[in-house]
């Protein structure tokens, strides 16, 4: 069974920074790209940042390229993110997801609160 | 940015009801179109994916259709455990977007 567990929110003051990790189990992490998710309060869902399955290839939504980096140890088989400059719009649930073989999100954890607030 | 558009924002319905949502593609995303599933304090499920292809354990009371700019996810009956909200997302082009949802609830 497919399981991503994420850990690492919490609440941060505006500027400060966090790590989230998403810890993987149920299938070879290796082998397959993931993607990290936000939602904030009331809002829908926003895609943030993507890996793929080696790290080689990577990508972020210009609302946090710059602040934002996300890395993976297959090794562990857990994805993180590191989240610098953290800001009260940054406020919201974190969830990471599964690429499946042709680009989908086929798993997802039950995600992690991040509060940025002073 | 391809922005997708889901209406209605809100589906009343009651149980045993056909539920009919609506996702616009600013341009066209092809058939490279999914819907999930989401309710409060869940995961996110995958239901469709290439538009009309239904996920993994997914029930046949879900179907998706469209291509281009228009797509449309159906529930033939709603059973009590659809009530949420649903997402369509696009993989046509990064970065990835959304639409803003549409809830269904109980009437």
């Amino acid at each position: 069974e497919v399981q991503l567990l994420e850990s690492g929110g919490g609440l941060v003051q505006p500027g400060g920074s966090l790590r989230l990790s998403c810890a993987a189990s149920g299938f070879t992490f290796s082998s397959y790209g993931m993607r990290w998710v936000r939602q904030a309060p009331g809002k829908g869902l926003e895609w943030i940042s993507a890996i793929s399955s080696s790290g080689g290839n990577i990508y972020y939504a210009d609302s946090v390229r710059g602040r934002f980096t996300i890395s993976r140890d297959n090794s562990k088989s857990t994805l993180y993110l590191q989240m610098n400059s953290l800001r009260v719009e940054d406020t919201a649930v974190y969830y990471c997801a599964k690429r499946d073989s042709v680009g989908w999100n086929d798993y997802w954890g039950q995600g992690t609160l991040v509060t940025v607030s002073s | 940015e391809i922005v997708l558009t889901q209406s209605p924002p809100t589906l009343s319905l009651s149980p045993g009801e056909r539920a009919t949502l609506s996702c616009r593609a600013s341009q066209s995303v092809s058939t490279y179109l999914a819907w999930y599933q989401h309710k409060p304090g869940q995961a996110p499920r995958l239901l469709m994916y290439d538009a009309s292809s239904r996920a993994t354990g997914i029930p046949a009371r879900f179907s998706g259709s469209g291509s281009g700019t228009d797509f449309t996810l159906t529930i033939s009956s709603l059973e009590p455990e659809d009530f949420a909200v649903y997402y369509c997302q696009q993989r046509s082009s990064w970065p990835l977007t959304f639409g803003g949802g549409t809830k269904v609830e109980i009437k």
